[in-house]
């Protein structure tokens, strides 16, 4: 079945630190999506990506859905220590509904 | 928050016994799904409902059946669980908008149900 490998699975940094991690997948996506999950709590929507090229920011937050369609990246600027918590990429194939997730980057900062 | 609601929010059952969750949203959006999520597997998709009595597999459907007879209401069903289902089990809605702008077709979860099974 369609995997997406999500890199790293875990990050220290120091506060103030900009932060990127990136999802791969083995099929093409139309739509992609970032969340955060802070623990005991369900994942929070940060970005929803849905053109090749797309570049979005939200915040700190930049996310970009790769050319090839087959990949995203996240990219948080100057962290702080509520950026602490597991980042989630998810892509969608094109009029299926169904999103597929990665497995998770774990941040940890460090104040 | 969205008005999505699971119940319950914890369970401990055991092996052998039926266990039911029940998600139910306040949007009257068309599509709901069931998630688990364990360490190092990340969410992982079990079924899915495109609309009331319409439903899908996902990746990890076996050992799970699902029900919606209503679009507010989406229960998951383990018929006799095991200690492998132990888990955090989420729901979560989407409008499946195809307009491709403004947060068109994107999952909201709700808070989750954990669930174990000895």
């Amino acid at each position: 079945g369609q995997q997406l490998n999500q890199s790293p699975q875990s990050m220290f940094i120091q506060e103030g630190e900009d932060v990127s991690m990136n999802c791969t997948s083995s099929s093409i996506f139309n739509t992609w999506l970032w969340y955060k999950q802070d623990p005991g709590e369900g994942p929070v929507l940060l970005i929803a990506l849905y053109k090749a090229g797309e570049l979005t920011s939200n915040g700190r937050l930049t996310a970009q859905f790769g050319i090839t369609r087959k990949d995203s990246f996240l990219n948080i600027s100057a962290s702080i220590p509520s950026d602490v918590g597991i980042y989630f990429c998810a892509g969608e194939s094109s009029g299926t509904y169904k999103y597929i997730f990665g497995t998770g980057t774990r941040l940890k900062v460090l104040a | 928050d969205a008005g999505i609601t699971q119940s319950p929010r914890h369970k401990v059952t055991e092996t052998g016994t039926p266990v039911t969750l029940r998600c139910h949203q306040t949007e009257n959006h068309r599509y709901m799904y069931w998630y688990r999520q364990d360490p190092g597997h990340g969410l992982r998709l079990i079924h899915y409902s495109y609309g009331v009595k319409d439903t899908d597999k996902g990746e990890v459907s076996d050992g799970y059946s699902v029900s919606r007879s209503k679009t507010e209401d989406f229960l998951l069903t383990l018929e006799s669980a095991t200690s492998s289902q132990t888990s955090v089990y989420f729901c979560a809605i989407s409008d499946g908008r195809t307009s491709g702008t403004g947060g068109a077709n994107v999952l909201t979860f709700g808070a989750g149900s954990r669930l174990t099974v000895l």
